[in-house]
């Protein structure tokens, strides 16, 4: 079963923050993020485990609630590169489904 | 060249028709899977396979067959397309299945059913 995402779509200035989220009707064990760009692959972000480790992106921080069983990425001082689709996923067995995506705009 | 490829890259096709996406990679990741990309839907799991040989359906499989005779390859075949086919098509690759490992996306087929 497919994740939820929330919101749709957010558009942003330059240097704001955002946050999308991530939930899951399913008990969940890690999320993984990806960004899309227009006409491209998705592209790995970071992977988030039950228990607070996480691994990858520098700059994209995330949270990983079990108990609320939600995931949110946060973008914080948003740069032009920020701009995307963003897709969070959860494994089933070792199938990774992904929602809907959050569309990201960010403006100069 | 190292990493996972997709061909064709575009593809136009009449309804009836069967047609075959390649899916390559290099890495000789034991997991291969195939997505299709609708606006609205995200990307949304048609097959996947465990390694040469094993394969099962995803959440969308009808009308599409897979096959998989070697490791680093995974055709996905659409016997009569249908014009619902018309999508975005990626393959991606994982080595090992466990949480704490990525996956890897091959940059997509776009296939239009007329």
């Amino acid at each position: 079963q497919q994740p939820v995402q929330s919101p749709q779509a957010v558009i942003l200035r330059e240097g704001e923050d955002a946050v999308i989220n991530c939930s899951s009707s399913k008990a969940l064990y890690s999320v993984h993020w990806y960004r899309q760009k227009h006409g491209e692959a998705p592209v790995f972000l970071m992977i988030l485990l039950k228990g607070g480790e996480q691994k990858g992106h520098d700059k994209i921080s995330a949270s990983f609630n079990e108990k609320k069983q939600q995931s949110s990425l946060y973008l914080t001082a948003s740069q032009l590169s920020y701009s995307g689709t963003y897709f969070c996923g959860t494994l089933n067995d070792y199938k990774l489904s992904f929602g809907a995506g959050t569309t990201v705009t960010v403006r100069a | 060249d190292a990493g996972i490829t997709q061909s064709p890259r575009y593809k136009i096709t009449e309804t009836g028709r069967q047609v075959t996406l390649m899916c390559h990679q290099t890495w000789s990741h034991s997991y291969m899977f195939w997505y299709r990309q609708d606006l609205g839907h995200g990307l949304r799991l048609i097959y996947y396979s465990a390694a040469a040989d094993i394969t099962d359906k995803g959440e969308v499989p009808d009308g599409y067959v897979v096959s998989r005779s070697k490791t680093e390859n995974f055709p996905l075949t659409l016997e009569s397309a249908t014009r619902s086919q018309t999508s975005v098509y990626f393959c991606a690759s994982r080595g090992v299945v466990d949480s704490y490992n990525e996956q890897f996306f091959g940059p997509g087929t776009r296939l239009t059913v007329l």
